[in-house]
């Protein structure tokens, strides 16, 4: 149990165009959901965490208009990377925390590898 | 601040025993967590520790001692695919994780 799914696993775009990612709790219900970015041999760096039915929470140095971030439903959420740039060329990967669960219980995507040429 | 210590590299021999260390400084702890990340791949959850004392999972064991904000992951009878980076990552006064550069492991014959 406990399977938080991403789409895609890898993605390569033009400059200027925008990306989404979605982020899938397979089988359980999600309330809160991180967003995290990792660039090669640095360690994970939370972006936003999001809530089911509310604004997601953005860490300081991320620009909320350039990462949209939508979670519709406790199973999904989705983050677009608006006007994708090379420098946004990352591993970004999502993690889940289940509805009622331990504070401490996160489960992670498998992540998704974005390329912006 | 707040911040986590690991060391960047590790070199051991296939078989043997290695220790990572980790020290931490964070604003609360609720608890801190060991990853193993392949390359290229997503972490996966190794360990958690919110007591001090050591926590053994098999090959893999854990210890921690709030005092000294200090833990270590310690893996037996390494083996190759053991090669991976390691994560520790303390989770603060508001359940948000911390995270640690990270420590790659080489694993040689």
């Amino acid at each position: 149990g406990a399977v938080v799914s991403q789409h895609p696993s890898r993605v390569i775009c033009k400059s200027g165009t925008s990306v989404k990612i979605e982020c899938r709790s397979l089988d359980f219900q999600a309330t809160t959901m991180f967003w995290y970015r990792q660039f090669p041999k640095q360690s994970l760096m939370l972006m936003a965490t999001s809530n089911e039915g509310s604004k997601a929470t953005y860490e300081q140095g991320v620009e909320k208009d350039k990462f949209l971030i939508n979670h519709a439903s406790l199973t999904l959420s989705t983050l677009t990377v608006t006007s994708a740039h090379p420098e946004d060329s990352s591993f970004y990967i999502c993690s889940a925390r289940a509805s009622g669960g331990a504070m401490e219980t996160q489960y992670f995507g498998p992540g998704t590898r974005l390329l912006v040429l | 601040g707040q911040n986590i210590d690991q060391p960047t590299e590790m070199t051991a021999t296939e078989g043997a025993i290695v220790q990572i260390n980790c020290t931490y400084q964070t604003s609360g702890f609720n608890g801190l967590f060991w990853y193993q990340q392949h390359a290229g791949e997503a972490p996966t959850f190794l360990s958690y520790n919110v007591l001090d004392g050591l926590e053994e999972k098999g090959r893999f064991s854990s210890f921690l001692s709030r005092s000294k904000g200090y833990s270590y992951l310690l893996l037996k009878e390494l083996q190759m695919k053991d090669s991976a980076s390691y994560l520790c990552a303390v989770m603060d006064s508001n359940y948000q994780l911390i995270w640690g550069a990270g420590t790659k492991l080489i694993i040689k014959p």
